[in-house]
């Protein structure tokens, strides 16, 4: 149980796109969800946490305008990387906490690998 | 600050031996730790999650220790297999549910 579906999992594009990256709690209802970034030989980076029917909170230094995010319901958060450029390039991991609080384990994606040229 | 810090950034081992992570951390108040296992190119899983009051447990091989009183976690790896070559993180959530990430050990399993 608690799988959670992130798609794609490889995106290629051009510099300039607008990239749309899909987390889906499949057996599950997840209030929250959260979304994470994470270079090379490095620890995940929390980018912003993501609650079902309203505004997402961003760590500091990420750029709510650069990465949309909406949580339109219990089982899908979405990420746009709007306007992507080469460092943007990244490795994204989604997550969702079971509806229940902290204790409860976030399960992960197994995430999308951004290459923009 | 609140910190987590893994020992040793990487290890190799030959298949079959034992071996041991470490985990220190500096996050206060304290709610959980829990180890992660992440294979390249995936996201990470869940291998065990302990509270303050909890000393050690097991999830098939993989054993992991908590001392609250020094703030320090290992995880031990019994009799390991190929499958186990993976990256470990250790993950301290405070009181307030922030996740405090390790930055991980990279373990390789010769044959």
């Amino acid at each position: 149980g608690a799988v959670v579906s992130q798609h794609p999992s490889r995106v290629i594009c051009k510099s300039g796109t607008s990239v749309k990256i899909e987390c889906r709690s499949l057996d599950f209802q997840a209030t929250t969800m959260f979304w994470y970034r994470q270079f090379p030989k490095q620890s995940l980076m929390l980018m912003a946490t993501s609650n079902e029917g309203s505004k997402a909170t961003y760590e500091q230094g990420v750029e709510k305008d650069k990465f949309l995010i909406n949580h339109a319901s219990l089982t899908l958060s979405t990420l746009t990387v709007t306007s992507a450029h080469p460092e943007d390039s990244s490795f994204y991991i989604c997550s969702a906490r079971v509806t229940g609080g902290g204790l409860q384990p976030q399960h992960f994606g197994d995430g999308t690998r951004l290459s923009i040229l | 600050k609140n910190q987590v810090e893994q020992s040793p950034q990487s290890l190799i081992i030959l298949e079959g031996k034992n071996c041991t992570l470490q985990c220190n951390y500096t996050v206060s108040p304290f709610s959980n730790l829990r180890w992660y296992k992440q294979d390249t190119g995936r996201g990470p899983v869940s291998l065990t999650i302990m509270t303050f009051s909890e000393n050690t447990k097991s999830n098939g091989r993989y054993t992991a220790t908590l001392d609250a009183d020094t703030k320090q976690s290992s995880l031990h790896i019994t009799a390991s297999q190929l499958s186990d070559s993976a990256s470990y993180i250790c993950v301290v959530s405070a009181s307030n549910y922030q996740l405090i990430w390790g930055a991980g050990t990279k373990l390789i399993i010769k044959p």
